[in-house]
Protein backbone atom coordinates (compact mmCIF):
# COMPACT_ATOMS: atom_id res chain seq x y z
CA UNK A 1 0.00 0.00 0.00
CA UNK A 2 1.38 3.12 -0.98
CA UNK A 3 0.92 5.58 2.12
CA UNK A 4 3.32 7.80 1.33
CA UNK A 5 4.61 8.92 -2.17
CA UNK A 6 7.69 10.37 -3.42
CA UNK A 7 6.80 11.20 -7.40
CA UNK A 8 10.40 12.06 -8.36
CA UNK A 9 12.72 9.32 -8.50
CA UNK A 10 15.47 11.84 -9.08
CA UNK A 11 16.33 15.67 -8.83
CA UNK A 12 19.28 17.77 -10.45
CA UNK A 13 19.89 21.10 -9.04
CA UNK A 14 23.04 22.83 -9.13
CA UNK A 15 25.71 23.75 -6.10
CA UNK A 16 24.04 26.88 -4.34
CA UNK A 17 20.85 26.51 -5.40
CA UNK A 18 17.68 25.29 -3.90
CA UNK A 19 17.03 21.91 -3.59
CA UNK A 20 12.61 20.73 -2.91
CA UNK A 21 12.13 17.49 -2.35
CA UNK A 22 8.30 16.59 -2.86
CA UNK A 23 6.42 14.20 -0.63
CA UNK A 24 2.48 12.97 -0.35
CA UNK A 25 0.79 10.91 2.23
CA UNK A 26 -2.46 9.41 2.23
CA UNK A 27 -2.97 8.09 5.83
CA UNK A 28 -5.11 11.14 7.83
CA UNK A 29 -3.75 8.90 10.83
CA UNK A 30 -0.60 9.94 10.18
CA UNK A 31 1.06 12.00 12.95
CA UNK A 32 5.28 12.72 12.51
CA UNK A 33 6.72 13.37 9.32
CA UNK A 34 10.75 12.70 8.89
CA UNK A 35 13.35 12.89 6.16
CA UNK A 36 15.86 10.70 6.14
CA UNK A 37 19.29 10.68 3.63
CA UNK A 38 21.13 7.41 2.23
CA UNK A 39 24.35 7.25 1.18
CA UNK A 40 25.22 3.81 -0.90
CA UNK A 41 25.88 0.77 1.14
CA UNK A 42 24.71 2.78 4.34
CA UNK A 43 22.01 3.00 6.24
CA UNK A 44 19.56 5.67 6.38
CA UNK A 45 20.06 8.36 8.59
CA UNK A 46 17.94 10.71 10.12
CA UNK A 47 18.07 14.50 8.95
CA UNK A 48 14.94 16.46 10.17
CA UNK A 49 11.46 15.89 11.43
CA UNK A 50 8.49 17.60 12.06
CA UNK A 51 4.88 17.39 13.82
CA UNK A 52 1.80 17.31 12.40
CA UNK A 53 0.62 20.38 14.70
CA UNK A 54 3.53 22.46 13.24
CA UNK A 55 4.22 23.33 9.61
CA UNK A 56 7.34 24.31 9.28
CA UNK A 57 10.53 23.05 11.32
CA UNK A 58 13.93 24.68 10.33
CA UNK A 59 17.62 23.21 10.98
CA UNK A 60 20.41 24.98 9.19
CA UNK A 61 20.03 24.82 5.62
CA UNK A 62 17.43 21.86 5.99
CA UNK A 63 13.96 23.06 6.48
CA UNK A 64 10.69 20.58 6.17
CA UNK A 65 6.94 22.50 5.04
CA UNK A 66 3.87 20.43 6.14
CA UNK A 67 0.70 21.34 4.75
CA UNK A 68 -1.77 18.83 6.31
CA UNK A 69 -4.70 19.77 4.26
CA UNK A 70 -3.19 19.20 1.41
CA UNK A 71 -1.03 15.81 2.99
CA UNK A 72 2.00 17.14 1.59
CA UNK A 73 5.03 18.14 2.67
CA UNK A 74 8.64 19.24 1.39
CA UNK A 75 11.80 19.25 2.39
CA UNK A 76 14.31 22.30 1.32
CA UNK A 77 18.33 22.23 1.36
CA UNK A 78 19.45 25.78 0.77
CA UNK A 79 22.30 26.15 -0.45
CA UNK A 80 22.71 22.78 -2.14
CA UNK A 81 26.13 21.69 -1.50
CA UNK A 82 27.72 18.23 -3.76
CA UNK A 83 28.04 16.36 -0.17
CA UNK A 84 24.06 17.22 -0.08
CA UNK A 85 24.27 14.39 -3.23
CA UNK A 86 22.19 11.26 -1.67
CA UNK A 87 19.08 9.46 -2.03
CA UNK A 88 15.95 11.12 0.60
CA UNK A 89 13.28 9.68 1.88
CA UNK A 90 10.17 10.56 3.46
CA UNK A 91 8.25 8.91 6.46
CA UNK A 92 5.43 9.24 7.73
CA UNK A 93 4.54 7.74 11.73
CA UNK A 94 1.27 7.26 13.12
CA UNK A 95 0.81 7.52 17.23
CA UNK A 96 1.39 3.70 17.54
CA UNK A 97 5.04 4.14 15.92
CA UNK A 98 4.24 2.65 12.85
CA UNK A 99 6.61 3.77 10.12
CA UNK A 100 6.02 4.15 6.14
CA UNK A 101 8.35 5.08 3.86
CA UNK A 102 8.02 6.30 0.44
CA UNK A 103 10.38 5.34 -2.61
CA UNK A 104 12.94 7.82 -2.06
CA UNK A 105 14.29 10.23 -4.28
CA UNK A 106 18.16 10.29 -5.40
CA UNK A 107 19.40 14.31 -5.34
CA UNK A 108 22.36 15.32 -7.37
CA UNK A 109 24.05 18.38 -6.45
CA UNK A 110 26.45 18.98 -9.03
CA UNK A 111 29.34 21.35 -8.53
CA UNK B 1 28.98 -0.20 19.91
CA UNK B 2 27.64 3.22 19.10
CA UNK B 3 24.84 2.30 16.43
CA UNK B 4 23.33 -0.27 14.91
CA UNK B 5 25.22 -3.31 13.89
CA UNK B 6 23.98 -6.44 11.08
CA UNK B 7 25.84 -8.96 10.10
CA UNK B 8 26.82 -10.34 7.80
CA UNK B 9 26.84 -7.16 5.44
CA UNK B 10 26.64 -9.38 2.17
CA UNK B 11 24.73 -12.92 2.04
CA UNK B 12 24.72 -14.96 -1.26
CA UNK B 13 22.87 -18.14 -1.03
CA UNK B 14 21.01 -21.10 -3.23
CA UNK B 15 17.69 -20.83 -3.79
CA UNK B 16 15.86 -23.07 -1.09
CA UNK B 17 18.24 -22.14 1.65
CA UNK B 18 17.47 -20.71 4.53
CA UNK B 19 19.03 -18.25 6.10
CA UNK B 20 20.03 -15.80 8.94
CA UNK B 21 19.98 -12.29 9.46
CA UNK B 22 21.43 -10.42 12.67
CA UNK B 23 20.96 -7.18 14.27
CA UNK B 24 22.56 -5.68 17.09
CA UNK B 25 20.10 -2.11 18.02
CA UNK B 26 21.84 0.72 20.15
CA UNK B 27 22.22 -0.23 24.25
CA UNK B 28 19.13 0.53 25.74
CA UNK B 29 16.89 0.87 22.74
CA UNK B 30 13.93 -1.03 23.54
CA UNK B 31 12.15 -0.93 20.18
CA UNK B 32 13.43 -2.93 16.95
CA UNK B 33 12.49 -2.75 13.59
CA UNK B 34 12.66 -5.00 10.18
CA UNK B 35 12.89 -3.39 6.99
CA UNK B 36 13.57 -4.52 3.58
CA UNK B 37 14.58 -2.40 0.68
CA UNK B 38 13.92 -4.38 -3.32
CA UNK B 39 15.62 -2.80 -6.06
CA UNK B 40 14.08 0.63 -7.00
CA UNK B 41 11.57 0.45 -4.06
CA UNK B 42 11.27 2.15 -0.79
CA UNK B 43 11.62 0.21 2.86
CA UNK B 44 9.13 -2.18 3.20
CA UNK B 45 8.16 -2.56 6.99
CA UNK B 46 8.16 -6.39 8.29
CA UNK B 47 8.09 -6.65 11.65
CA UNK B 48 8.68 -4.44 14.87
CA UNK B 49 9.58 -5.12 18.87
CA UNK B 50 8.78 -2.92 21.72
CA UNK B 51 10.59 -4.65 24.99
CA UNK B 52 8.37 -7.36 26.02
CA UNK B 53 5.40 -6.61 24.05
CA UNK B 54 4.38 -9.37 21.59
CA UNK B 55 5.71 -8.46 18.42
CA UNK B 56 4.26 -6.63 15.44
CA UNK B 57 3.94 -9.35 12.55
CA UNK B 58 1.84 -7.45 9.58
CA UNK B 59 4.39 -6.41 7.59
CA UNK B 60 5.92 -10.09 6.98
CA UNK B 61 5.34 -10.87 3.44
CA UNK B 62 4.99 -14.63 3.93
CA UNK B 63 5.20 -17.19 6.90
CA UNK B 64 8.46 -18.01 5.39
CA UNK B 65 9.44 -15.09 7.45
CA UNK B 66 9.79 -14.87 10.73
CA UNK B 67 12.11 -12.99 13.46
CA UNK B 68 12.62 -13.05 17.00
CA UNK B 69 14.71 -10.81 19.44
CA UNK B 70 16.77 -12.58 22.67
CA UNK B 71 16.82 -10.82 25.73
CA UNK B 72 15.29 -7.51 24.70
CA UNK B 73 18.43 -6.90 22.65
CA UNK B 74 19.59 -8.69 19.70
CA UNK B 75 17.35 -9.98 16.74
CA UNK B 76 17.74 -12.27 14.20
CA UNK B 77 15.62 -12.43 11.08
CA UNK B 78 15.05 -15.78 9.61
CA UNK B 79 14.01 -16.49 5.80
CA UNK B 80 12.93 -20.06 4.87
CA UNK B 81 13.24 -21.88 1.54
CA UNK B 82 14.71 -18.25 0.29
CA UNK B 83 13.72 -17.37 -3.20
CA UNK B 84 15.20 -14.91 -5.87
CA UNK B 85 11.86 -12.19 -5.03
CA UNK B 86 13.92 -12.53 -1.14
CA UNK B 87 16.70 -10.73 -2.83
CA UNK B 88 17.01 -7.40 -1.00
CA UNK B 89 18.83 -5.18 1.46
CA UNK B 90 17.31 -6.00 4.59
CA UNK B 91 17.76 -2.97 7.49
CA UNK B 92 17.32 -3.04 11.06
CA UNK B 93 16.77 0.12 12.79
CA UNK B 94 16.12 0.82 16.87
CA UNK B 95 14.62 3.36 18.98
CA UNK B 96 13.95 4.67 22.51
CA UNK B 97 11.02 3.11 24.38
CA UNK B 98 8.76 6.32 23.27
CA UNK B 99 11.32 7.88 20.59
CA UNK B 100 10.38 8.54 17.44
CA UNK B 101 13.24 8.80 15.38
CA UNK B 102 14.74 5.11 14.36
CA UNK B 103 18.61 4.99 13.77
CA UNK B 104 19.44 2.43 11.18
CA UNK B 105 22.11 -0.01 10.65
CA UNK B 106 23.89 -0.42 7.22
CA UNK B 107 21.65 -3.38 6.57
CA UNK B 108 22.34 -6.80 4.69
CA UNK B 109 22.31 -7.36 1.05
CA UNK B 110 20.72 -11.13 0.39
CA UNK B 111 21.11 -12.51 -3.38
CA UNK B 112 19.36 -15.34 -3.77
CA UNK B 113 20.33 -17.25 -6.99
Amino acid sequence: DQQVKQNSPSLSVQEGRISILNCDYTNSMFDYFLWYKKYPAEGPTFLISISSIKDKNEDGRFTVFLNKSAKHLSLHIVPSQPGDSAVYFCAAMNNNNDMRFGAGTRLTVKP
Amino acid sequence: GAGVSQSPSNKVTEKGKDVELRCDPISGHTALYWYRQSLGQGLEFLIYFQGNSAPDKSGLPSDRFSAERTGGSVSTLTIQRTQQEDSAVYLCASSLEQGRIQYFGAGTRLSVL
